[in-house]
């Protein structure tokens, strides 16, 4: 069965700096991953997908994500945290007909002045 | 139209009422899903329909009821809910056909049950 792992629940940056969230995937065919981004008491919303054309996925709010199969990570980067960043993050995994996801546990970040 | 709309916001409904929620997108997605999410918890898939018609069922309690009137709308029934289904109710669509497609997501809503 496919699924995501997301460890950790909470990760603390400062504003400007480097922001990495980890998801690992377990697959036995080649996985469909997407990052979605959850603001307080909204919905989800994408950062970006990856659909096995290209390695490194750029997202929005300049988020971007590199597939690498030997280490089935899809770890999603930020070069410059903003404090607007500060929100859960979620990876997940397709994993069946009608584009159903499996999420992971979900990753909070938050950001300091 | 990129967005998915759900009504109300907020419900507060006691043990015993009748309540429905409802969820539209204009997208022309042909698939629509319900999610419920508890605090500090990722959505859980609850219902999935596919042109219209049920095509998962997470094995959710009867007290649910998803119904799917039309290829926009999507409601979701409740009655005689317990205080643990208090949580966000998500709603989402997204297209159908050859290619890997995300779900885009409604806002929620927030029900607290007494």
């Amino acid at each position: 069965a496919q699924s995501v792992t997301q460890l950790g629940s909470h990760v603390s940056v400062s504003e400007g700096a480097l922001v990495l969230l980890r998801c690992n995937y377990s697959s036995s065919v080649p996985p469909y991953l997407f990052w979605y981004v959850q603001y307080p008491n909204q919905g989800l919303q994408l950062l970006l997908k990856y659909t096995s054309a290209a390695t490194l996925v750029k997202g929005i709010n300049g988020f971007e994500a590199e597939f690498k199969k030997s280490e089935t990570s899809f770890h999603l980067t930020k070069p410059s945290a903003h404090m607007s960043d500060a929100a859960e993050y979620f990876c997940a995994v397709e994993t069946g007909a009608n584009s159903k996801l499996t999420f992971g546990k979900g990753i909070t970040l938050s950001v300091r002045p | 139209d990129t967005e998915v709309t759900q009504t109300p916001k907020h419900l507060v409904m006691g043990m015993t009422n009748k309540k429905s929620l409802k969820c539209e997108q204009h997208m022309g997605h042909r698939a629509m899903y319900w999610y419920k999410q508890k605090a500090k918890k990722p959505p859980e898939l609850m219902f999935v329909y596919s042109y219209e018609k049920l095509s998962i069922n997470e094995s959710v309690p009867s007290r649910f009821s998803p119904e799917c009137p039309n290829s926009s709308l999507l409601n979701l029934h409740l009655h005689a809910l317990q205080p643990e289904d208090s949580a966000l109710y998500l709603c989402a669509s997204s297209p159908q056909g050859q290619g890997i497609y995300e779900q885009y997501f409604g806002p929620g809503t927030r029900l607290t049950v007494t």
